[in-house]
């Protein structure tokens, strides 16, 4: 079974603080994904990376950016938080062309 | 062509059958999937189709295709109330296979 570690489940952060959300796939996959899920909006893709230290912007990169030094963990940083990054972040890897999405746990952001 | 369309709720009670909907826009679908999304939790891989494939059936899922209407629908046969959760709809694109496409999610509630 693919196994898609989220470090946190919840966290509160304050307003203007450096945020890193940390993943880490113990499936040897070559993609990793960070989407947002809000309620009325769905999930949206923030960044996605297939390859170590390559990355690709999805649908709503700004005001984040990310990490993927080591195949196996994908950091989502958020630079300054801001009260519209409060959200459930999710990670999600991927292996061969053909396979789904392998989701965590999630990580519940609060930022005040 | 990325609409991915489900209704938002669905009742019913426990033993009977439940079935989800889902349409989607674009006719270069390779795959089709169902999550299941439980409160506070990640998305949880339940089934995929290939969207030259009709039907799949897994224990108590039934998955049907009809790739004419651009319709997907997850039976749960004796549903319970561990089914209760919200059930996502997605498709990836076959000339981007990084690239998923969700639907809002159904909320599946089960009564005893």
């Amino acid at each position: 079974d693919v196994k898609v570690t989220q470090s946190s489940r919840y966290l509160v952060k304050r307003t203007g603080e450096k945020v890193f959300l940390e993943c880490v796939q113990d499936m040897d996959h070559e993609n990793m994904f960070w989407y947002r899920q809000d309620p009325g909006l769905g999930l949206r893709l923030i960044y996605f990376s297939y390859d170590v230290k390559m990355k690709e912007k999805g649908d709503i990169p700004e005001g984040y950016s990310v990490s993927r030094e080591k195949k196996e963990r994908f950091s989502l940083i958020l630079e300054s938080a801001s009260t519209n990054q409060t959200s459930m972040y999710l990670c999600a890897t991927k292996g061969q062309v053909d396979s789904p999405l392998h989701f965590g746990n999630g990580t519940r952001l609060t930022v005040t | 062509g990325e609409d991915v369309e489900q209704s938002l709720f669905l009742s019913v009670r426990e033993g009977d059958s439940s079935v989800i909907n889902c349409t989607y826009t674009d006719s270069s679908s390779t795959y089709l999937y169902w999550y299941k999304q439980e409160p506070g939790a990640g998305l949880q891989l339940l089934t995929y189709i290939f969207s030259n494939m009709d039907m799949k059936q897994d224990q108590r899922l039934t998955v049907l295709l009809n790739k004419k209407d651009k319709h997907l629908s997850l039976r749960i046969a004796d549903t319970q109330t561990g089914d209760s959760a919200i059930y996502f709809c997605a498709e990836s694109i076959l000339y981007n296979f990084n690239k998923f496409y969700f639907g809002s999610g159904t909320k599946l509630n089960v009564k005893p």
